[in-house]
């Protein structure tokens, strides 16, 4: 049982390069998110989606895009990357019956 | 949006001791969720309890969604259980987190 996979686990990215973060799950769930964690700080919701062509902007959206053309994938798009940008990202997935959520393992980008 | 406050911010324990960590949510929830972050950064399901009481091991919750507060307690404590202990609520589709207890357990 996958549950929420993310691609890459470690990244090191150029200041204005661009990358996208990759995110399935295999659960069926209708909701999925995109949070980042910087050091020692709690987790900032940045994209959620409620279902398939739905998304919509969280806490801190400026600097990422996403898409959401299937139920099971959600990427999340970085376009000219900035080192404020460095930071642990989480993507997370819940059904809208129970919500209970489940999170990846997490992606640990840096921007230099 | 909604506020999730957290209380202590900090809390260190000698191992074997009893602590209670508390949430507290500034409107109406439709679900409440409890997660550890271990040292190794890994975010953990600990328990699902949008309200009454769940118990797993030396770990329990109680939610009392009308006063809009959840507590974790911890009993017996273990090195094992430091790191940061998260809640989260699911405000309409947006699952938001508070700032996090950090638990240092000594032996």
């Amino acid at each position: 049982n996958a549950g929420v996979t993310q691609t890459p686990k470690f990244r090191i990215l150029k200041i204005g390069q661009s990358m996208t973060l990759q995110c399935t799950q295999d659960m069926n769930h209708n909701y999925m998110y995109w949070y980042r964690q910087d050091p020692g700080m709690g987790l900032k919701l940045i994209y959620y989606s409620v279902g398939a062509g739905i998304t919509d902007k969280g806490e801190v959206p400026n600097g990422y895009n996403v898409s959401r053309s299937t139920t099971e994938d959600f990427p999340l798009r970085l376009e000219l990357a900035a080192p404020s940008q460095t930071s642990v990202y989480f993507c997370a997935s819940s059904s809208p019956f129970d919500s209970e959520a489940f999170f990846g393992q997490g992606t640990r980008l840096t921007v230099v | 949006g909604i506020q999730v406050e957290q209380s202590p911010p900090d809390l260190i324990l000698q191992e074997g001791a009893n602590s209670t960590l508390r949430c507290n949510f500034s409107d109406s929830v439709n679900n409440l969720q409890w997660f550890h972050q271990n040292p190794w950064g890994q975010l953990i399901n600990l328990f699902y309890i949008p309200s009454g009481t769940k118990q797993n091991g030396r770990l329990s919750a109680t939610t009392v969604a009308t006063e809009r507060y959840s507590l974790l307690y911890i009993s017996s404590s273990q090195t094992t259980d430091s790191g940061v202990y998260f809640c989260a609520v699911d405000s309409w589709g947006k699952f938001q987190f508070g700032a996090g207890t950090q638990v240092v357990v000594t032996p």
